[in-house]
């Protein structure tokens, strides 16, 4: 099994539609979550960073933990075309050590049609 | 601010071949990262330097890939010689500290590597 699951997608919208990207995870030890963006032939970039359970907003952006079921969210509202990306989820383990290391998900394609 | 610079941005090798990729992080951060994310696939840690020393290169084969950070800035990882699952792109990334883990990891480009 491994310690991030994310479904792949693709997933094809249409614009203005509330998108849900979902990650569950193995490992307990998890507290920190994040999302990130990825455009075609471009690096990773952050959009949301949370610790431990409950939610966290930014604009469009709403990001939920439930540490009590291994269960994350990632949810768009408004969808725009400039929201076609593929979004990775990631994680890591709490303080304590030098490692800063992320777990990432396989990442979701996602298409906003015009 | 300027974000993490990475050359070369494509490279295509016979395997066998070596190949070096450049790296320069974010000015001030002291933690820099390397990532290989194969086609489909989320990234997956290669190693970490905090300054010029490895935190963590448990995930790298070392037979065939090696990397530096001389000085504590820039930094290269070299494969030799190159199979063809070495195909991915490499990606770099770096954060202020890494021992204060609410500090976030920002990625440059990467650099796409195909073996023939």
């Amino acid at each position: 099994q491994k310690e991030v699951e994310q479904d792949p997608g693709p997933l094809s919208v249409p614009e203005g539609a509330i998108v849900s990207l979902n990650c569950t995870y193995s490992n307990s030890a998890f507290q920190y979550f994040m999302w990130y963006r990825q455009y075609s032939r471009k690096g990773p970039e952050l959009l949301m960073y949370t610790y431990s359970s409950g939610n966290k907003e930014d604009g469009r952006f709403t990001a939920q933990v439930d540490k009590s079921s291994k269960y994350i969210s990632l949810f768009i509202r408004d969808s725009q075309p400039s929201d076609s990306a593929t979004y990775l989820c990631a994680m890591k383990e709490g303080d304590g050590g030098a490692t800063n290391k992320l777990i990432f998900g396989t990442g979701t394609l996602l298409a906003v049609q015009p | 601010e300027a974000g993490v610079a990475q050359s070369p941005r494509y490279k295509i090798i016979e395997k066998r071949q070596s190949v070096a990729f450049w790296c320069n992080p974010i000015s001030g951060h002291a933690t820099l990262y390397w990532y290989q994310q194969i086609l489909g696939q989320g990234p997956k840690l290669l190693i970490q330097f905090q300054n010029n020393g490895v935190v963590d290169d448990s995930q790298l084969p070392k037979d065939r890939f090696s990397a530096e950070r001389l000085k504590g800035v820039d930094s290269t990882l070299k494969i030799q010689p190159a199979k063809l699952e070495d195909s991915a792109v490499y990606l770099c990334a770096s954060s202020l500290l890494a021992a204060y883990s609410n500090q976030p990891q920002h990625f440059g480009d990467g650099t796409r590597l195909s073996i023939l």
